[in-house]
This record gives structure tokens, C-alpha cells and sequence, in this order.
């Protein structure tokens, strides 16, 4: 079974600064996904970015990206220049590649960020 | 619209009673989920299904049914609603990529929030 943890269920950043949310997991799997959602009051589940585990290569989604360590097992996300709406509690959740049961998604606990002017 | 759509959105009842929870997407998607989100927590899996009639169960199934009579619905019901069944469900929604085979993220409905007095 996998398990994710996020470390820091509350932070705070200024509107126009850099802020990064940290997760860990742990998995006996070699192929996977790691997904960021944000989930703000409205309490849609918007997905932010993700990362195939097969990819060396971090990914970037304008404002946000990630610094993915494999070995590590960890999985930040990095948000720039940060805006007001920003403001949500993010999750982070992982995923097998490929799997007879598809894409279940195990779901971190959530860091609940606030952006202040 | 295309999209995956949850009713009702809010929703109380009492201890005892029977609540169905409805979902349905136009996608055409064979995987389907629930998960429900308890205050200040992830999302947790209560049950799936890989396609019409076949289900699965996640990891916190007890005291919910569910089934799949069509691809497009995926309703949950609880039974005997119990107070420690307040929460925020949602439903989810994925396929597979046709060419890799790799799962694809899911899509997720706005969620019911249920209230049991």
C-alpha cells in the first residue's frame, strides 16, 4: 500500500513571494504518477501539476513546479509569485502508471495555504 | 455540458435513515470512484468500479453500497446513515490512454455535503 504525507498542515506567504509546499511518500512501485491538487473554498478539486516517475525532468505549469526526488521520495510543489487566489488547501496524491484497477489516487492530508496582501 | 455532475449538493438527514448519493459523467469513462473527505483531512477511497457491474472496495467501505447498472452512474448509498458518515463525498471519474495504456488523472465532481443529525 502507498502512503503520502504532507508535514505542514498550515502556511502563509506574501501576495508576490515564493512559497513551497512540501510531501513524502513511500511506495514499492517503480511507475507512478504524483499529482498536486488545489482545493479552494468552493471545494472543487482543481489539479495543478503532475509528475510521471519515469520523467527526470521536473514539471512546470507557469506559476507552479515541482522538484521531484525519486530516490528521496519526495515530491514538492513550488509556487511563484504568488496571488491572492492561490489561496486553497492543496493535496498531494499518488497514482500506479498502469494498474488492472485504475487510477485510484492516494491522498495526502493537505497543507492549507493562505496567500495576504 | 460534458463534465461529471454530483447531486444533491447538500444534503441532511438523520441517524437511520437511508441517503443515496447520486453521480454521473458524459464522458464515458470506465473507472469510477468515491471518496469522502472528512474535515481538515485527504481524501479517502470508499469504493470503485472498473466498468458497469463490477465494483471493488476501497478503503473505508463499511456501511455504503454501491452500483453500476450504466457506465454514465455510479450512486452511493448509505444504508443506515450514522453520524460518523458526515462528511464532503466525492466522485470521481478516469480512463486509461488508449496508445500507452497508462492510467490518466481523474476528474472530479463538486462534492455532496452530507449532514447526518
Amino acid at each position: 500500500a502507498q502512503t503520502v504525507t504532507q508535514s505542514q498542515p498550515e502556511m502563509s506567504v506574501q501576495e508576490a513571494e515564493t512559497v513551497t509546499l512540501s510531501c513524502t511518500y513511500d511506495t514499492s512501485e517503480s511507475n507512478y504518477y504524483l499529482f498536486w491538487y488545489k482545493q479552494p473554498p468552493s471545494r472543487q478539486m482543481i489539479l495543478v501539476i503532475r509528475q510521471e516517475a519515469y520523467k527526470q525532468q521536473n514539471a512546470t505549469e507557469n506559476r507552479f513546479s515541482v522538484n521531484f526526488q525519486k530516490a528521496a521520495k519526495s515530491f514538492s510543489l513550488k509556487i511563484s509569485d504568488s496571488q491572492l487566489g492561490d489561496t486553497a488547501m492543496y493535496f498531494c496524491a499518488f497514482m500506479k502508471l498502469w494498474n488492472t484497477n485504475a487510477g485510484k489516487s492516494t491522498f495526502g492530508d493537505g497543507t492549507t495555504l493562505t496567500v495576504k496582501p | 455540458d460534458a463534465g461529471i455532475t454530483q447531486s444533491p449538493r447538500y444534503k441532511i438527514t438523520e441517524t437511520g435513515r437511508q441517503v443515496t448519493l447520486m453521480c454521473h459523467q458524459t464522458w464515458s469513462h470506465s473507472y469510477m470512484f468515491w471518496y469522502r473527505q472528512d474535515l481538515g483531512h485527504g481524501l479517502r477511497l470508499i469504493y470503485y468500479s472498473a466498468a458497469a457491474d463490477i465494483t471493488d472496495k476501497g478503503e473505508v467501505p463499511d456501511g455504503y453500497v454501491v452500483s453500476r447498472s450504466k457506465t454514465e452512474n455510479f450512486p452511493l448509498t448509505l444504508e443506515s446513515a450514522t453520524r460518523s458518515q458526515t462528511s464532503v463525498y466525492f466522485c470521481a471519474s478516469s480512463e486509461t490512454d488508449p496508445g500507452t495504456g497508462f492510467n490518466q488523472p481523474q476528474h472530479f465532481g463538486d462534492g455532496t455535503r452530507l449532514s447526518i443529525l
